[in-house]
Parts: structure tokens; C-alpha cells; sequence
């Protein structure tokens, strides 16, 4: 079946520094691929989508690229803020299917 | 910008009760689906909902399990005689369709159920 795989937590990162938060999935199809974001107390939130290969998804200085040949979709971002902190879950939902599958959640801490 | 709610916030009981947890879509939304949280894990797919029936479920969602959407803005989960271990947090969530471009799912706030 599908399923979605993530780094290890948690990452732990100081202010203003480069965040990559890996994510590999397998699908027998072609899925749209989505990264949400839950705030401590709070539910999910869509942070970014990309529906196809090479799609770049992006919002709010993240961005995430979609990769086929290495069924990939990691996100990104320059430069953290402490506001960053949350907890990041990487997700597929197949064509025409009706369910997300997500990853275990990657728990970002940023130290001022 | 519409949004997904969920009622309560949270909703204590005891082993063995009844519980309906809420949830109102966003309005032109079809597809309606419910997932859970044990505190520290991942999040789970439960069910999903279209056209008035279920259309996928997973294991997790046995006979204890029902859902329901009685007029046209409220889905409901209720489980029948909660155990210890549904203690989790609920969170709704729909979609305008289920195609590539129409399958972004929006998520409610959850509802955390602790059965005591």
C-alpha cells in the first residue's frame, strides 16, 4: 500500500538557519503531495501541495519540490524563524483517491 | 476565508459511553473525512464520506464506529461504547473533490475525546 516516510526527529535549529526536512513516499500512482504543518494546541494546516512532477510548491518561504525519479517531496526553507516551531507532516493522497496517507511528523524546534 | 469547525473542543466520558463528536464543512464541499491523533503519534485515517455513504474506511474503524451527516452541514462520528484507547483527537477534514486539482483537504481544529 501507499505509504509516506519522514526524517527523524526532532530537528532542532537556531534562528535563521537553512531547514531541509526529508520525505519519501511510495503510491502504485501518480498522487498529489502535501506538507502540513500543526502548531503546539493547534490543528493541521495545509502549509503546501504540489500535484505533479516537477511541481514546485511554496507558501510562506517554504517550498518543496516534486521529485518522480526519487519519489521525493522535501521541504525547505532559508531561514527559520522561532515561529517555525510545529510539528511538519508530509502526505499523499492518490489520484481520484479519497484518503491522505501521512508520514510520522517531523518535530522542528528554532531557538532564538 | 471558510473554514472547517469541530464541537466540542474537547469531550471528557467514561469507558463504555456514547460519544458524538461534530464537525461542519467548509459549504461546497463534497467529500468529508475523519481522522484521529493519538497524542505523540501520527495521524490516522479513520473514513471518508460522499454522496451520503461511506465511501473507504480503515481497519480502525470497526462497528463501533458510525458517521453520519444529518442535514446538510453537519458530519458526525460518534462511537458507540468507548474504549480507553480512542482517546485521541479527532480531526475533521473536507475537500471539494477528490481530483488532483480539487483534492486539497482543509482540517478542523480537532476534537481531543479522553475516556476515562
Amino acid at each position: 500500500g501507499d505509504s509516506v516516510t519522514q526524517m527523524e526527529g526532532p530537528v532542532t535549529l537556531s534562528e535563521e538557519a537553512f531547514l531541509t526536512i526529508n520525505c519519501t513516499y511510495t503510491a502504485t500512482g501518480y498522487p498529489s503531495l502535501f506538507w502540513y504543518v500543526q502548531y503546539p494546541g493547534e490543528g493541521l494546516q495545509l502549509l503546501l501541495k504540489a500535484t505533479k512532477a516537477d511541481d514546485k510548491g511554496s507558501n510562506k518561504g517554504f517550498e518543496a519540490t516534486y521529485r518522480k525519479e526519487t519519489t521525493s517531496f522535501h521541504l525547505e526553507k532559508g531561514s527559520v524563524q522561532v515561529s517555525d516551531s510545529a510539528v511538519y507532516f508530509c502526505a499523499l493522497s492518490e489520484d481520484y483517491g479519497q484518503n491522505f496517507v501521512f508520514g510520522p511528523g517531523t518535530r522542528l524546534s528554532v531557538l532564538p | 476565508e471558510p473554514e472547517v469547525t469541530q464541537t466540542p473542543s474537547h469531550q471528557v466520558t467514561q469507558m463504555g459511553q456514547e460519544v458524538i463528536l461534530r464537525c461542519v464543512p467548509i459549504s461546497n464541499h463534497l467529500y468529508f473525512y475523519w481522522y484521529r491523533q493519538i497524542l505523540g503519534q501520527k495521524v490516522e485515517f479513520l473514513v471518508s464520506f460522499y454522496n451520503n455513504e461511506i465511501s473507504e474506511k480503515s481497519e480502525i474503524f470497526d462497528d463501533q464506529f458510525s458517521v453520519e451527516r444529518p442535514d446538510g452541514s453537519n458530519f458526525t462520528l460518534k462511537i458507540r461504547s468507548t474504549k480507553l484507547e480512542d482517546s485521541a483527537m479527532y480531526f475533521c477534514a473536507s475537500s471539494e473533490g477528490s481530483g488532483a486539482n480539487t483534492d486539497t483537504q482543509y482540517f478542523g481544529p480537532g476534537t481531543r475525546l479522553t475516556v476515562l
